[in-house]
């Protein structure tokens, strides 16, 4: 179980297009999932906490308008990259928080990331 | 705010032996969990293990154990019978407890096992 899955794994743009990315949690519910940022040989830095049916909260820092986030349902969240520009390409993961699970109510379990490449 | 510390960028080690890696983290909270997460070359992030703040027993999963020194904030990963599928980035994390579900990362060791 606590199965992540991201898609697509990859996407290349052309700048000023928009791309979404979707994260799905397949055999569980997840009321909270979170979307990241990873520069190559970096660490994960957090761009905000996307909730079930509300908007989501944003890091100090990250463009809401740019990076639109939607948690329509307890197994799907989005990531929208609006208007992308090359300094938009990384590495996008998210993960999701299974609220229900017994003993593990606070792991959260992350998606295979999406690989963007905006020319 | 929390901290999370590992002084090793980089570190190698042959197949079979035993490796330590560190991390050390700052925090004025008393609940929390701490997490070592591995990322090998697919970037999947993997759960290696997780520990409770207020469990003292230092967690273990089959090859992976951890040396918990909640009085020295000191949270190091101990890989036993190095194989070379543990190649990997290797991160560090801390989450409050009851809090926002925040996970913060240190900046990761790299570990490479020689054949």
């Amino acid at each position: 179980g606590a199965v992540v899955s991201q898609h697509p794994s990859w996407v290349i743009c052309k700048s000023g297009t928009s791309v979404k990315i979707e994260c799905r949690s397949l055999d569980f519910q997840a009321t909270t999932m979170f979307w990241y940022r990873q520069f190559p040989k970096q660490s994960l830095m957090l761009m905000a906490t996307s909730n079930e049916g509300s908007k989501a909260t944003y890091e100090q820092g990250v463009e809401k308008d740019k990076f639109l986030i939607n948690h329509a349902s307890l197994t799907l969240s989005t990531l929208t990259v609006t208007s992308a520009h090359p300094e938009d390409s990384s590495f996008y993961i998210c993960s999701a928080r299974w609220s229900g699970r017994v003993g593990h109510t606070d792991t959260q379990y992350f998606g295979p990331g999406t690989r963007l490449t905006v020319l | 705010a929390q901290t999370v510390t590992q002084s090793q960028p980089e570190m190698s080690v042959q197949e079979a032996e035993t490796v330590t890696l560190s991390c050390t983290y700052d925090t004025s909270e008393n609940n929390y969990y701490l997490f070592w997460y591995k990322q090998p070359p697919s970037r999947q992030m993997i759960l290696v293990i997780r520990q409770e703040a207020y469990k003292q027993q230092n967690a273990t999963e089959n090859r992976f154990s951890v040396n918990f020194q909640k009085a020295a904030k000191s949270f190091s990963l101990k890989i036993s019978d190095s194989q070379l599928g543990d190649t990997a980035m290797y991160f560090c994390a801390f989450m409050k407890r009851g809090g926002d579900d925040k996970i913060i990362f240190g900046k990761g060791t790299r570990l490479h096992i020689l054949p």
